[in-house]
């Protein structure tokens, strides 16, 4: 089965240290969506890509997220720096154009901040 | 604004049949999305909804009332690996978005 890769699956670390989070979409997928979910909040959308270009990242915080698709085999999600705040779990999404049945999420990057 | 509306947790038996229900109201619709997700692990897509009525697929149904803003996950004979969360989501231009998710416990 195809599969959208996320790595790493797990990370710790300090508060003010940098976290990249990538993402690897389906192969063809020319969609990309960047989630963050916590208990709280449940999933909430920071961003999304189409055919490489950024969309809409109006959920991301600005002043230290950010995320790019430097080709398209690629997706990153980069928080600089991080607070203990951003903990959750990052899930990265693909898929085609508007075949919404389609997507498909990762299987998320767990991220704690100490 | 988005607000997505669904139970917390609910708890049904093995072989039962439950009904998982979701409020919408969201500025722009295009679509109702219900995903499941085992702790741990990513969405998995179940069933979505266009226009109103009934969608079933096998053991899952899913019913949307846009007049209402108002949707329901119907799963009959409940087995015990149905136990996960239930995601509604309501999906408007490329966009999702997602309710806190209903815990489902199934006992034997």
């Amino acid at each position: 089965d195809a599969r959208v890769t996320q790595t790493p699956r797990h990370k710790v670390t300090e508060m003010g240290q940098e976290v990249t989070m990538r993402c690897q979409p389906i192969l063809g997928h020319n969609t990309v969506f960047w989630y963050r979910q916590t208990m709280m909040q449940g999933l909430e959308l920071l961003a999304y890509f189409r055919n490489r270009a950024p969309l809409d990242d109006s959920g991301m915080p600005k002043d230290r997220f950010s995320a790019e698709m430097p080709d398209a085999t690629l997706a990153t999600l980069k928080i600089q720096p991080s607070e203990p705040r951003d903990s959750a779990v990052y899930f990265c999404a693909s898929g085609m154009d508007d075949r919404v049945d389609g997507y498909t999420f990762g299987s998320g990057t767990r991220l704690t901040v100490v | 604004g988005q607000n997505i509306d669904q139970p917390t947790e609910m708890t049904a038996t093995e072989g039962a049949i439950v009904q998982i229900n979701c409020t919408y109201q969201t500025s722009g619709f295009n679509g109702l999305f219900w995903y499941q997700q085992h702790a741990g692990e990513a969405p998995t897509f179940l069933s979505y909804n266009v226009l109103d009525g009934l969608e079933e697929k096998g053991r899952f149904s899913s019913f949307l009332s846009r007049s209402k803003g108002y949707s329901y996950l119907l799963l009959k004979e409940l087995q015990m690996k149905d136990s996960a969360s239930y995601l509604c989501a309501a999906y408007n231009f490329n966009k999702f978005y997602f309710g806190s998710g209903t815990k489902l416990n199934v006992k034997p």
